[in-house]
């Protein structure tokens, strides 16, 4: 069945740097689009990032422009976001989703926290 | 660019029924059939309950319903169940030179 793991979560100190992975199985993963989503403690879900199937677009909030990288290995079927210039704003538990055509996404993982406190 | 704006919170009874609103702008909800809705319970990673402004995926009860009319988009749950209590969230795709994707604020859904 469709499985998106996530992994790479932590506790890092403001200004440091953080990288993400999210493991796909049980779906083509190289035809489609990926999304990072992330929710802070006790707040909405809030989209972080996306990038095309072949990688070669990308889109990011204007919250992390700038500071996130998202990049995929679909030899690997593993999609990452690399975190640069971490701030505390950014603590929150991050979900990776493959999305369908119609900008929506049907299957979620369990997330990984990331916190950054000093 | 702007979240998508939702209620804080709605309440109903079992066996009502009740609607969430999703107001957006004609660059986001307004301008494409991209709206959905996902459905979360404390602890629990996001559900989708619907997609696409009204197709329910499978497995979904179809006491779920969504339509969309301007530049807002409504989730309808009818015949209320204590297993309906949760935060529902509404997305669109965004036309935004930036981003590509919002979510609304989020709506928590009391079943009384």
């Amino acid at each position: 069945q469709v499985q998106v793991v996530e992994s790479g979560g932590g506790v890092v100190q403001p200004g440091r740097s953080l990288r993400l992975s999210c493991a796909a199985s049980g779906f083509s993963f190289s035809g489609y689009a990926m999304h990072w989503v992330r929710q802070a403690p006790g707040k909405g879900l809030e989209w972080v990032a996306v990038i095309s199937y072949d990688g070669s677009n990308k889109y990011y909030a204007d919250s992390v422009k700038g500071r996130f990288i998202i990049s995929r290995d679909n030899s690997k079927n593993t999609l990452y976001l690399q975190m640069n210039g971490l701030r505390a704003e950014d603590t929150a538990l991050y979900y990776c989703a493959p999305y369908s055509s119609g900008w929506y996404g049907d299957y979620w993982g369990q997330g990984t926290l990331v916190t950054v406190s000093s | 660019q702007s979240a998508l704006t939702q209620p804080a919170s709605v309440s109903g009874s079992p066996g009502q029924s009740i609607t969430i609103s999703c107001a957006g702008t004609s660059s986001d909800v307004g301008g494409y059939d991209f709206v959905s809705w996902y459905q979360q319970h404390p602890g629990k990673a996001p559900k989708l309950v619907i997609y696409e402004v009204s197709n329910r995926p499978s497995g979904v009860s179809h006491r779920f319903s969504g339509s969309k009319s301007g530049d807002t988009a409504s989730l309808t749950i009818s015949g209320l169940q204590a297993e309906d209590e949760a935060d529902y969230y509404c997305s669109s795709y965004t036309s935004s030179s930036i981003s590509r994707v919002l979510f609304g604020g989020g709506t928590k859904l009391t079943v009384l």
